[in-house]
């Protein structure tokens, strides 16, 4: 495996599920993020990773828990979502904070019933 | 507040018909300007970074621009491959997060 991947690449769940998103890096980055892009809006970044230790949240609703166990895993947990939730989740991963670019793994698209 | 505003939100060309799209900004200090491409249902794709004014970064069609005030990504020829949405994003001084754009749609028609 190369770059950002993410699994599942699609789910469906009902308000009711609990369920987990995983991504994980393979470029030896300190940084990790979760993204949400929902349809015609630009990239909402809700968290962020520095060396396993969570620096951002961007305000996100705590149905949503992320995890890093070490720099190269990240997850964020859903739970008792709403439909407005629905969307493409983007993990992204880059050196360091402060100049390094941000790669992009390929999303998961959520949609909840 | 960093801000970033992208025109037009859609562009449609004929194979071969170059043109350019327009990403404007506010920031306080900038530490980097991104350009990145994003298929339908995938993760953005990086293309360029960009530091300081006057700089310049090109590859294969497209070419990226950057002044105090805005950068212009610069796509020559374009084939229908092209196709897809480019983002754009900043960092400012005091952030150490990105703020992206809502991105222009490009659609090149064979």
């Amino acid at each position: 495996e190369t770059g950002v991947t993410q699994t599942p690449r699609h789910l469906v769940m009902g308000m009711t599920n609990k369920k987990s998103l995983k991504c994980e890096q393979h470029l030896g980055h300190n940084a990790m993020y979760w993204y949400k892009q929902s349809a015609k809006k630009p990239l909402e970044l809700m968290f962020v990773y520095n060396f396993k230790e969570q620096t951002e949240n961007n305000s996100v609703p705590s149905r949503f828990s992320p995890e890093c166990p070490n720099s190269s895993h990240l997850f964020l947990h859903l739970h008792t979502l709403q439909p407005e939730d629905s969307a493409l989740y983007l993990c992204a991963s880059s050196q360091d904070l402060i100049r390094g670019t941000q790669y992009f793994g390929p999303g998961t698209r959520l949609l909840v019933l | 507040e960093d801000q970033v505003t992208q025109s037009p939100e859609a562009l449609r060309l004929q194979e071969g018909e170059s043109s350019s799209l327009n990403c404007s900004y506010t920031v306080s200090g900038l530490r980097g300007l991104f350009w990145y491409r994003q298929d339908p249902g995938k993760g953005p794709e990086f293309l360029f970074t960009l530091y300081s004014a006057g700089e310049e970064k090109e590859k294969e069609r497209l070419k990226a621009t950057l002044t105090k005030k805005e950068s212009f990504l610069h796509i020559t020829a374009p084939k229908p491959e092209d196709s897809a949405t480019y983002l754009c994003a900043v960092r400012g001084g005091s952030a150490r997060q990105l703020t992206f754009g809502s991105g222009t749609q490009l659609t090149v028609l064979p």
